[in-house]
């Protein structure tokens, strides 16, 4: 299996900040690599597919970068409804695994 | 819009075999170049992908459940299903369904349902 490591498992930051969450797969998996929201009980929301291609109906301050085995997800100017937990995803081949995922809170 | 719905018991006796239904409305399960997939998540975890079954029937399943997954597909009802068997206290999840679609010669998830949470307990 291919194992997915996000960086850092969590993270504080103010509102307007800018952060960025790194994924790192365990082998390369060119661009197959997507990324999720998910807020306290609810579904994960997809964000970027193919490592920084966005979601319809995603705003532009998440970018997604990366190919092969290091990965990045930028939020730009946080606003109170992003902080949540983020993960990454590869889909490059079965089984399909995901990170253990970085939880975004406010300072 | 495709959505998606879990549904099925929230409460499942251990050694017994749990079963959930995704019910498909906005989009036909047997259209287009899709796959329909199962996730799980323990409370306070990350995510594992249980499986997948593809519009044409045929599906993989992780090997880590492979040996206790079954997912089916009903297209008259625009239906996919989930059976898990031999259940234990570990099963013990939130249940998602998802669709899998296909883009640049592999399969991304865009919906997901809300999620079901099913408990093992005697």
């Amino acid at each position: 299996d291919i194992q997915m490591t996000q960086s850092p498992s969590s993270l504080s930051a103010s509102v307007g900040d800018r952060v960025t969450i790194t994924c790192r797969a365990s082998q390369g998996i060119r661009n197959y690599l997507a990324w999720f929201q998910q807020k306290p009980g609810k579904a994960p929301k997809s964000l970027i597919y193919a490592a920084s291609s966005l979601q319809s109906g995603v705003p532009s301050k998440f970018s997604g970068s990366g190919s092969g085995t290091d990965f990045t997800l930028t939020i730009s100017s946080l606003q109170p409804e992003d902080f949540a937990t983020y993960y990454c995803q590869q889909y490059k081949s079965y089984p399909i695994t995901f990170g253990q995922g970085t939880r975004l809170e406010i300072k | 819009q495709v959505q998606l719905q879990e549904s099925g018991p929230g409460l499942v006796k251990p050694s017994q075999t749990l079963s959930l239904t995704c019910t498909v409305s906005g989009g036909s399960i047997s259209g287009g170049t899709n796959y329909w997939s199962w996730i799980r998540q323990p409370a306070g975890e990350g995510l594992e992908w249980i499986g997948r079954i593809y519009t044409s029937g045929s599906t993989n399943y992780n090997p880590s459940l492979k040996s206790r997954v079954t997912i089916s597909m009903d297209t008259s009802k625009n239906q996919f299903s989930l059976k898990l068997s031999s259940v234990t206290a570990a099963d013990t999840a939130v249940y998602y369904c998802a669709r899998g679609v296909y883009y640049d010669s592999s399969y991304y998830f865009d919906y997901w349902g809300q999620g079901t949470l099913v408990t093992v307990s005697s």
